[in-house]
């Protein structure tokens, strides 16, 4: 089973800054099957980025996704009030795993 | 508009079962692989089991293997959870979402259904 390991466990932002959330994998992830997601409180996870760098239906292009083999990053250039939330990642080179999550709250 | 509505969540003895439906509505279900996911109270989310879209393979995490079994219903466009010896531990939110997808990811989630084991 692949492990992913995200960091940091929180990250306190202010609205307009940029936030840079990591995603390492215990093996690579080949093809780069690695999606992110955003879940807020009471709600479900949502679809953010597909493929490591491809933004889903509807996301804004303040999101962006990288990396590629065991190391992947999510970016959000400048934080919006409704980005405040926890971000997952997900891999899909063989049985499905998420990370633990990071949450990014306001300072 | 896609939309995934879970149903069938509740409260249920230790040993007991339950068997959790997800009807799916806005594309052609037959078309889709689905999936379950849980997420236990404060903590992150597991993978559960995946159908393929014609219903003819399905693969489940270890944690569920031989208590939990999956199907559909291309009909009905429906999607079921049936859960079997539940523990505490299986106590969490189920959603149902579509996919993986072509990179593996899912791409639509319903709202979720709350599945309690408990005493």
């Amino acid at each position: 089973e692949i492990v992913l390991t995200q960091s940091p466990g929180t990250l306190s932002l202010s609205p307009g800054e940029r936030a840079t959330l990591s995603c390492r994998a215990s093996q690579s992830v080949s093809s780069g099957f690695l999606a992110w997601y955003q879940q807020k409180p009471g709600q479900a996870p949502r679809l953010l980025i597909y493929g490591a760098s491809s933004r889903a239906t509807g996301i804004p292009d303040r999101f962006s996704g990288s990396g590629s083999g065991t190391d992947f990053t999510l970016t959000i250039s400048r934080l919006e009030p409704e980005d405040f939330a926890v971000y997952y990642c997900q891999q899909y080179r063989s049985s499905p795993t998420f990370g633990p999550g990071t949450k990014v709250d306001i300072k | 508009q896609v939309q995934l509505v879970e149903s069938g969540g509740g409260l249920v003895k230790p040993g007991g079962s339950l068997r959790l439906s997800c009807a799916a509505s806005g594309f052609t279900f037959s078309d889709y692989y689905m999936t379950w996911i849980r997420q236990a109270p404060g903590k992150g989310l597991e993978w559960i089991s995946y159908i393929t879209s014609s219903g003819s393979t399905i693969y489940s995490a270890d944690s569920v293997k031989g208590r939990f079994t999956i199907s559909r219903d291309n009909a009905k466009n429906s999607l079921f959870l049936q859960m079997n010896s539940l523990r505490a531990e299986d106590t969490a939110v189920y959603y149902c979402a579509r996919g993986p997808a072509d990179f593996g990811d899912y791409d639509y989630w319903g709202q979720g259904t709350l599945v309690t084991v408990s005493s």
